[in-house]
């Protein structure tokens, strides 16, 4: 059955960075974009980016432009995100996510989430 | 890319029907039909209850049904169970290639 499958918690300091992985299984990993969203305790979803898992291109949200990176490892089927210059307000779970590469597009799996605590 | 607007927090009794609302612009929600809804609970990954505006996902109960008007989307639970609880967010397609999530609604089952 499909899979994605998150890497652990994390507790960083301040000015940090953090690189969480999302292994899948289950499906043809280059048929499916993969994004990554976060949920700050309180707070909502919120989305950060996408990358394409065939070419390796990414696209961002506005606010993380400059300190995210996406990148895949076709050999495993695995993403990774990393978020560096980490702040309090960047505490969060954070979701891998896929979606089709064709339409429909929708989140049709979701990682398990990882909490990431930044804290000095 | 502002958040498409939804309300903090809606409520029924059980066996009424309710309504989330989920209001964007032209460039997201008004723009396009992929538009999703996803049920939320604490601990837990997101679930998608609708997709393409008013598809429902495989397993999801016919009490929920989504639709679209201009630039406002909406979720409807008809017959609330208890089990519907949750937090729900509507998501979007945006003009710059990217995807939004609305600010997402609690729902209360009284």
């Amino acid at each position: 059955q499909v899979q994605l499958v998150q890497s652990g918690a994390e507790v960083k300091k301040p000015g940090a960075s953090m690189k969480i992985s999302c292994k899948t299984s289950g499906y043809s990993f280059t048929s499916y974009y993969m994004h990554w969203v976060r949920q700050a305790p309180g707070q909502g979803l919120e989305w950060m980016g996408i990358i394409n898992t065939s070419g390796g291109s990414t696209t961002f949200a506005l606010k993380f432009q400059g300190r995210i990176t996406m990148t895949r490892d076709t050999s495993t089927s695995t993403v990774y995100m990393e978020l560096s210059s980490l702040r309090s307000d960047d505490t969060a779970v954070y979701y891998c996510a896929r979606v089709p590469r064709i339409p429909p597009h929708y989140f049709d799996s979701w990682g398990q989430g990882t909490l990431v605590t930044v804290s000095s | 890319q502002s958040a498409p607007t939804q309300p903090a927090s809606v409520s029924g009794s059980p066996g009424q029907s309710i309504t989330i609302s989920c209001t964007g612009t032209s460039n997201d929600v008004g723009g396009y039909n992929y538009v999703s809804w996803y049920q939320h609970r604490p601990g837990t990954a997101p679930k998608v209850v609708i997709y393409d505006v008013s598809s429902r996902s495989l397993g999801v109960s016919s009490r929920f049904s989504g639709s679209k008007s201009g630039n406002t989307a909406s979720l409807t639970i008809s017959g609330l169970q208890a089990e519907d609880e949750a937090d729900y967010y509507c998501s979007s397609y945006t003009s710059s290639s990217t995807f939004v999530f609305g600010g997402g609604t609690k729902l209360t089952v009284l």
